[in-house]
Parts: structure tokens; sequence; C-alpha cells
């Protein structure tokens, strides 16, 4: 299968400052990976992915880089701000057409607290 | 409006009452997935489906059943619940098109209490 390895598990940081997360897969044929953000009370909701043919992809103040040969990815908030407190998932997925296919493999959160 | 529809959002039962939570989707999704969410154990798959007719056991199956009678639709059955099975539920379904990996839509979940 896969393993995906996500630290830190909390992360507090100023308000106006970045906040990286960062994630490591075990199996080399994965290659799409999402960022979910799961505010509190509700549900995880897809908020950048990257693929494997990139190596960094941006979306306003958040960017995902990715370096396939070290097997890891990082999500990078900059400039955070309170509304941006949350648990963020990691995930990989490969395009394995067996029973795989379309399977995600979360990390295991972090929980992101921002304070003004 | 896209959108995969969960109910009950909260549930308690009794240790051993047989309960159902649904889900349904709208997007015409082929896979379609169950996890649960435990603190500091993230989001486990329990269940999922790539197709109507097509299920399979994820990483926590057990205690758990499912059926795919219709694309639209994947409840979560629990024949006899018990404590440990005490958790947030979500469903959650993608499109297999193209690439085979997309984004994945969540329900609003599922808290359910066994005592």
């Amino acid at each position: 299968g896969e393993n995906v390895e996500q630290h830190p598990s909390t992360l507090s940081v100023q308000e106006g400052d970045s906040a990286v997360i960062k994630c490591t897969y075990s199996d080399s044929a994965s290659n799409y990976f999402p960022w979910y953000k799961q505010e509190l009370g509700k549900r995880p909701q897809l908020i950048i992915d990257i693929r494997s043919n990139v190596g960094e992809k941006k979306d306003q103040r958040i960017a995902v880089t990715l370096n396939k040969t070290a097997k890891h990815f990082s999500l990078h908030i900059t400039e955070t701000q309170p509304e941006d407190s949350a648990v963020y998932f990691c995930a990989a997925s490969k395009p394995d057409r067996g029973s795989t296919l379309g399977r995600l493999y979360f990390g295991r959160g972090t929980q992101l607290t921002v304070w003004p | 409006e896209a959108q995969v529809t969960q109910n009950p959002r909260y549930l308690i039962t009794v240790t051993g009452k047989k309960l159902t939570v649904t889900c349904s989707q709208n997007m015409n999704h082929e896979y379609m997935s169950w996890y649960r969410q435990d603190p500091g154990l993230g989001l486990r798959q329990i269940y999922y489906s790539m197709n109507v007719e097509v299920t399979d056991k994820g990483d926590v199956p057990e205690g758990y059943k499912v059926s795919r009678k219709e694309k639209r639709n994947f409840p979560l059955i629990l024949e006899s619940p018990s404590p440990n099975q005490t958790s947030l539920y979500f469903c959650a379904s993608s499109s297999l098109w193209g690439a085979g990996n997309t984004e994945a839509f969540f329900g609003q979940g599922t808290r359910l209490t066994v005592v």
C-alpha cells in the first residue's frame, strides 16, 4: 500500500507569519497529492493539489511543493490569518488501474493555530 | 449544487442496535468511500466502492457493512454497534474519469455515539 507521514501534528504561529506542513510518502508510484482543510465542526475540503509532473503550485497565499526524489511534499501558507486555523490533511494517490484506483491515503493531520 | 449528503448528522445509540448512516451524491461519481475520524488518527478508510455492486474493504472494516445498489447511494451499516465505534464518520465521493485521481468531496459528517 502507501504510507503517508505528516508533521508536525500541531503548529502554532503568530498572525502574519508563515506556516509549513510536511508530508512524506512511501510509494514512488503515487502521482497525486491533495491537501484538505478541515475547520472546526466542518467537513474536509480541498484547498490545493499537485500532480507529480510539476514541482510547485501556488494559489494566492498557499503553495505546495513536491520532491519526487525524496518522496516528500509540503504545504506553505504565507501571511497567515486567524481564519487559517484548522486541521490540515495531506494525502497521496496513485494511478493504479486496480483496486487502489481513486484511493486517497491520508496523513494524520496537523492542527494549525494562528494567534492574532 | 454539487454535494454529498449524509444523514443523520448526530446519532446516539445503544450497543447492539443496528443502524444505517446514509450517503448520497449528485455528481455521478464512480468512487465512494467511508472514513472514520478519531483524534490523533486522522481519516481512516472503512470501505470503498469503485462502482455499482463493487465494494471492498479499507483499512478498518471490522464491524461495518456497505452496499452500492445505485451509483448515487452508499450506505454504511453497523449491524451490532459497539462503544469502540463511537467516532466521526465521513462519506466521500470522487470521479475516476480521466487521470483517475481527482478531488474527493466529503459529506457533512455523522457524529456517532454508542453507549
